[in-house]
């Protein structure tokens, strides 16, 4: 049973423009939620975090909201370059170390 | 550079053939992780280190071993693969994540591709 989702599993953006990613989860315990960036033939590199009791964490042009009476959660990427693109994966964390992560999307930011 | 080493990056083995894979950090991080991410899916958790403190998934099969003889290093033995186990493991370090306090970050190797003939 899939915890946290990712439902599109594909973006393409242009570049200069905002590129907005979504996630949804299911488990209301989860304490934190974080977005990590993944190059090919690379592990996933953190990006940026937010804690359940808040809304908004704010990191230059990445901000994560988080929305939880919908359990929803979105990564906003703006203005987006073309380093930009990559597979972005959604994760969540159940205390004691447990994480769970989505299925990913991949980015694309067009020159 | 502080880093997650994974060796070797690209692993393959044959049906049955037990295989060792291998993880290091220099990061003296004391959480150490496994995942296992098949094509198109999420990582997923097999376990993880607390110190010297195991921590299985509930889902993990008995199949998949795990080994942390210091703080440095963490093996993955799969004692019989099978050819549902072909797939990118990855080991990940963090501090401890203590409930309620601020989170620090997973750091991922780059993986290692298991492929099971």
């Amino acid at each position: 049973d899939q915890q946290v989702k990712q439902n599109s599993p594909s973006l393409s953006v242009q570049e200069g423009r905002i590129s907005i990613l979504n996630c949804d989860y299911t488990n209301s315990m989860f304490d934190y939620f974080l977005w990590y960036k993944k190059y090919p033939a690379e592990g996933p590199t953190f990006l940026i975090s937010i804690s359940s009791i808040k809304d908004k964490n704010e990191d230059g042009r990445f901000t994560v909201f988080l929305n939880k009476s919908a359990k929803h959660l979105s990564l906003h990427i703006v203005p987006s370059q073309p380093g930009d693109s990559a597979v972005y994966f959604c994760a969540a964390r159940l205390t004691g170390n447990q994480f769970y992560f989505g299925t990913g999307t991949s980015l694309t930011v067009i020159p | 550079d502080a880093m997650v080493i994974q060796n070797p990056r690209y692993q393959v083995t044959q049906f049955g053939k037990p295989v060792t894979l291998s993880c290091s950090q220099t990061l003296n991080h004391n959480v150490m992780y496994w995942y296992q991410q098949k094509s198109s899916q999420a990582p997923k958790l097999l376990f993880h280190y607390y110190d010297k403190d195991f921590n299985n998934e509930a889902d993990t099969p008995d199949n998949f071993q795990s080994r942390r003889p210091n703080t440095s290093f963490c093996f993955l033995d799969i004692r019989s693969p099978g050819l549902g186990d072909a797939a990118m493991y990855l080991c990940a370090t963090s501090r401890d994540t203590i409930a309620g306090a601020s989170l620090d970050t997973q750091y991922f190797g780059p993986g290692t591709r298991l492929t099971v003939l």
